[in-house]
């Protein structure tokens, strides 16, 4: 079974701050996915990325791509309490499953 | 457009009961993922069911098992329950598949076992 391991565990910090998130596998994989989950709520898709290098933009969050496609960041410019929330990575492991992330949770304090 | 609707929200067991839950997909989308999640092992995968078909399975006791119907709703099924089964167990549901389409996921369903 392939990981997805994320760093850090936890992070907190204040309205304002620049915050990155990873995620790291020894696998290659041919897309990765970042979702947010919220308490009480189930994963709500944010970003794809499919080429190695690729960088995507959503706002002030800033998705990258590893050149070898078996890592990826996520960065919070800016960071708003809204951000709080548990950050998944995922990957597709065969042709019908997804594997998260081991997740990064993010509070975010005014 | 309707999305993933898991039910019940929440649910109460006893150890050794079974329990049924069931997810309607958004509709048009004909692959169903079920996964649990909790804090110490984050989501883990149970099954995907594509046309009625369960494709994939994760590791899990066969005490965890699931089915889809031609309308694509699906359910799972836990038997004899135990307490380490108590978590948050997440429906997904997508137009073919996991791979590189991304998931849209229900609330999902609170299940304590006591």
């Amino acid at each position: 079974t392939q990981l997805l391991e994320q760093s850090p565990q936890f992070l907190s910090i204040q309205e304002g701050e620049n915050l990155t998130v990873y995620c790291n596998s020894s696998s290659v994989f041919s897309s990765l996915q970042w979702y947010r989950q919220e308490p009480g709520e189930g994963p709500v898709l944010l970003v794809t990325v499919v080429t190695g290098g690729e960088v995507k933009k959503l706002k002030r969050l800033t998705f990258q791509f590893g050149d070898a496609r078996k890592d990826s960041s996520l960065h919070i410019t800016a960071a708003q309490p809204g951000d709080t929330g548990l950050y998944l990575c995922a990957a597709p492991e065969d042709t019908d499953k997804l594997i998260f992330g081991t997740g990064t949770r993010l509070q975010v304090f005014p | 457009k309707a999305g993933v609707t898991q039910t019940p929200r929440y649910l109460i067991k006893t150890r050794g009961q079974q329990v049924t839950l069931s997810c309607s997909p958004i509709s048009g989308h004909r692959s169903v993922s079920w996964y649990q999640q909790t804090p110490g092992q984050g989501l883990q995968f149970l099954f995907e069911y594509f046309s009625e078909t369960q494709r994939n399975k994760g590791n899990f006791p066969g005490r965890f098992s699931g089915r889809q119907f031609s309308n694509s709703r699906s359910e799972m099924n836990v038997s004899t329950l135990e307490l380490g089964d108590s978590a948050l167990y997440l429906c997904a549901s997508s137009h073919r598949g996991g791979l590189g389409y991304g998931y849209t996921f229900g609330s999902g369903t609170r299940l304590t076992v006591v």
